[in-house]
């Protein structure tokens, strides 16, 4: 089945050590998202992707870093800089329309990764 | 700024009544409104609206936008306590490909 899939969903971390997670979709999508989601904070967006090997910063990109090395996958690295790393993160991916070849908006979202760190 | 602002935050009510969440925005070169349900983990997409005034339905969902006074509500009527969740709206804007903007949504909890 077409999808995304983000590991690990729970991880648990001690303040200092970077972690990385995991985000592979097989949905043959151009873009992919990086989005952090606190209680009461709606979604905010960490990195963008529209094309292998390029990416961009979103709003809070500081103490994450991002690579984009193969059209399915789109890793997330939370560093030891990222003030207050415990939240739920999501990971999406969008498809470009038919006839525009426009990003069309519309997000696929993985199950999401709970990070806590101690 | 752009913005995207839901209300109300929270609401709770009985199965059987209907609700309306409301969702205003501030963007610039607009190009749709998205509706999203939240359970527990992966929002899932319900609604696209590009177009005022005509109205999208799914099942006891239904949803508009009004391009001029800049808001869309959704719409549940005869609500079950399987619609209790997040819903979230996001706004696509922007010129190039564009960027998305997510409100802070409306937790709905819907008692037996």
């Amino acid at each position: 089945d077409g999808g995304i899939t983000q590991s690990p969903k729970y991880l648990f971390r001690k303040e200092g050590q970077n972690v990385t997670l995991s985000c592979e979709q097989n949905l043959n999508h151009d873009a992919m998202y990086w989005y952090r989601q606190d209680p009461g904070q709606g979604l905010r967006l960490i990195y963008y992707s529209q094309i292998v090997n390029d990416f961009q910063k979103g709003d809070i990109a500081e103490g994450y870093s991002v690579s984009r090395e193969k059209k399915e996958s789109f890793p997330l690295t939370v560093t030891s800089a990222q003030k207050n790393p415990t939240a739920f993160y999501l990971c999406a991916s969008s498809s470009r329309g038919a006839s525009s070849g426009v990003n069309t908006g519309e997000l696929f979202f993985g199950e999401g990764s709970r990070l806590t760190v101690l | 700024e752009d913005k995207v602002v839901q209300s109300p935050l929270s609401l709770v009510v009985h199965e059987g009544d209907t609700v309306t969440l409301n969702c205003s925005y501030e963007v610039t070169n607009f190009r749709s409104l998205l509706w999203y349900k939240q359970e527990k983990k992966a929002p899932t997409f319900l609604f696209m609206l590009t177009s005022s005034g005509i109205e999208k339905k799914s099942g006891r969902l239904s949803s508009i936008l009004d391009k001029k006074e800049l808001f869309s509500i959704l719409n549940i009527t005869a609500t079950q306590t399987g619609d209790s969740a997040v819903y979230l709206c996001a706004v696509h804007y922007g010129g190039s490909q564009g960027n998305l903007i997510f409100g802070k949504g409306t937790k709905l909890s819907v008692k037996p």
